[in-house]
């Protein structure tokens, strides 16, 4: 089975600068997809950023960059530049592909708070 | 808006009440999820629909029973719930293709339900 694992249930940051989430999972499949997913208090879950796996460069999106570590199985997500209507829950999500129900894990989520 | 639709998105049923949530995608995705959302936890998945077979079920009490009629719709259908049942309900759906790209998942905004 799958797990995921955020070890930080909430974080602040100032706005304008810069924040980490850690995220770690375990698996011992070799295709996989990770996802951070954002959460804001209207509660639509909306994708942040995705990372393929086989893929070793990080993946970047605007502000929010990934540092993907496939052998240590770290995938954090970098907020640059943070901006009020970041603050939000942010989830760490794994996904093992199929053609019969892509299985999605999700991680217990980080409250992020960015203060003006 | 992401393209997936929940309905109502709040309720508020008695234990010996009988309710359905609904949820509508237009994405033409061919995998559906119900998901149940507590504080301090994991997203828990409870079902997944792959070209409208069920092809999960993570031990969900029968108390909750989904439907789903085409790949568009997906219904969970309540009675007889209890106290502990109160979380948000997340439905999603997902393009399962084994691999290929874009296979992220697009959640709706979720029905708030309180057991009382």
């Amino acid at each position: 089975a799958q797990t995921v694992t955020q070890s930080q249930p909430e974080m602040s940051v100032q706005e304008a600068e810069t924040v980490t989430l850690s995220c770690t999972y375990d698996t011992s499949e070799n295709n996989y997809y990770l996802f951070w997913y954002k959460q804001p208090p209207s509660r639509q879950m909306i994708l942040v950023i995705r990372q393929e796996a086989y893929k070793q460069q990080n993946a970047t999106e605007n502000r929010f960059s990934v540092n993907f570590q496939k052998a240590a199985k770290s995938f954090s997500l970098k907020i640059s530049d943070s901006q009020l209507g970041d603050t939000a829950m942010y989830f760490c999500a794994f996904m093992k592909p199929s053609n019969t129900g892509n299985q999605f894990y999700f991680g217990t989520g980080t409250s992020l708070t960015v203060i003006p | 808006e992401t393209g997936v639709t929940q309905t109502p998105r709040h309720l508020v049923m008695g234990m010996t009440n009988k309710k359905s949530l609904k949820c509508e995608q237009h994405l033409g995705h061919n995998a559906m999820y119900w998901y149940k959302q507590s504080a301090k936890k994991p997203l828990e998945l409870m079902f997944v629909y792959s070209l409208e077979e069920r092809v999960e079920n993570n031990s969900v009490p029968s108390r909750f029973s989904p439907e789903c009629p085409n790949s568009s719709h997906l219904f969970l259908h309540l009675h007889t719930l209890q106290p502990e049942d109160s979380a948000l309900y997340l439905c999603a759906s997902s393009q399962d293709s084994g691999g290929r790209m874009n296979t992220e998942a697009f959640f709706g905004q979720g029905t708030r339900l309180t057991v009382v």
